[in-house]
């Protein structure tokens, strides 16, 4: 059964230090990998999705990368800012569930002071 | 509309009423999800439904819950005799068909049992 962990399950550093929020899971076998981001009372906006096939991907500040074959993947914040301030949830799909089931880590609550 | 759209967004009911949860797919996304994230926890997978296909109804957790889905759009999930282990945010996703795509999730629908 997959299972997704995600260290640290919270973080708090000072506005404008560059960060790495860490996820892993236990069967390497995945279609993909979504990193999504939650802010308090409100649903998920995805942020990244990495392919099994792929090493990383980027979007403006944000880099997540997928280590598939150790079960790891990591999102790097460059820059961060108070705006940041959200739980970062990472999610795989997998063939165990039929590929059509996300399994979630608990999430990093972060926060960032101004 | 340009997003998963899910009504209604707060609902507080008395124990033992029956509810019913809307959820509006982005317009061609075949494939529709229900997720459940108890406060504080990770989210849990409820049921999946793509296309014409047999829905996958392996997470739901008890019979008092079901879910329909009307043709590729509109979906509700119903809870009967509602309990107060029910109190949730109840997430719908949708996306393309595939394992590739990525997932967007609604704001969800906040239930209270009272």
């Amino acid at each position: 059964k997959q299972e997704v962990t995600q260290i640290p399950a919270a973080l708090s550093v000072p506005e404008g230090e560059n960060l790495v929020l860490n996820c892993s899971f236990t069967d390497s076998a995945i279609y993909n990998l979504q990193w999504f981001r939650q802010d308090p009372g409100k649903g998920l906006t995805s942020l990244l999705l990495i392919q099994s096939s792929q090493r990383e991907q980027t979007s403006g500040r944000l880099n997540a990368s997928l280590d598939k074959s150790s079960g790891r993947s990591t999102l790097y914040i460059a820059a961060s800012q108070p705006g940041d301030s959200a739980t970062y949830l990472c999610a795989v799909r997998d063939p165990t569930g039929g590929a059509q089931k996300l399994v979630f880590g608990q999430g990093t609550r972060l926060t960032i002071n101004p | 509309g340009a997003g998963v759209s899910q009504s209604p967004s707060n609902k507080v009911t008395e124990k033992g009423k029956d509810v019913e949860l809307r959820c509006d797919p982005i317009s061609g996304h075949t494939a529709l999800y229900w997720y459940r994230q108890r406060l504080g926890q990770g989210l849990e997978f409820l049921i999946y439904f793509q296309g014409n296909s047999a829905p996958d109804k392996s997470g739901l957790p008890s019979d008092r819950f079901s879910a329909e889905r009307t043709g590729e759009s509109v979906s509700t999930l119903t809870i009967q005799r509602t309990q107060q282990e029910d109190s949730a945010v109840y997430l719908c996703a949708s996306s393309k068909p595939g394992q590739g795509n990525t997932i967007y999730f609604g704001e969800g629908s906040w239930l209270t049992v009272v």
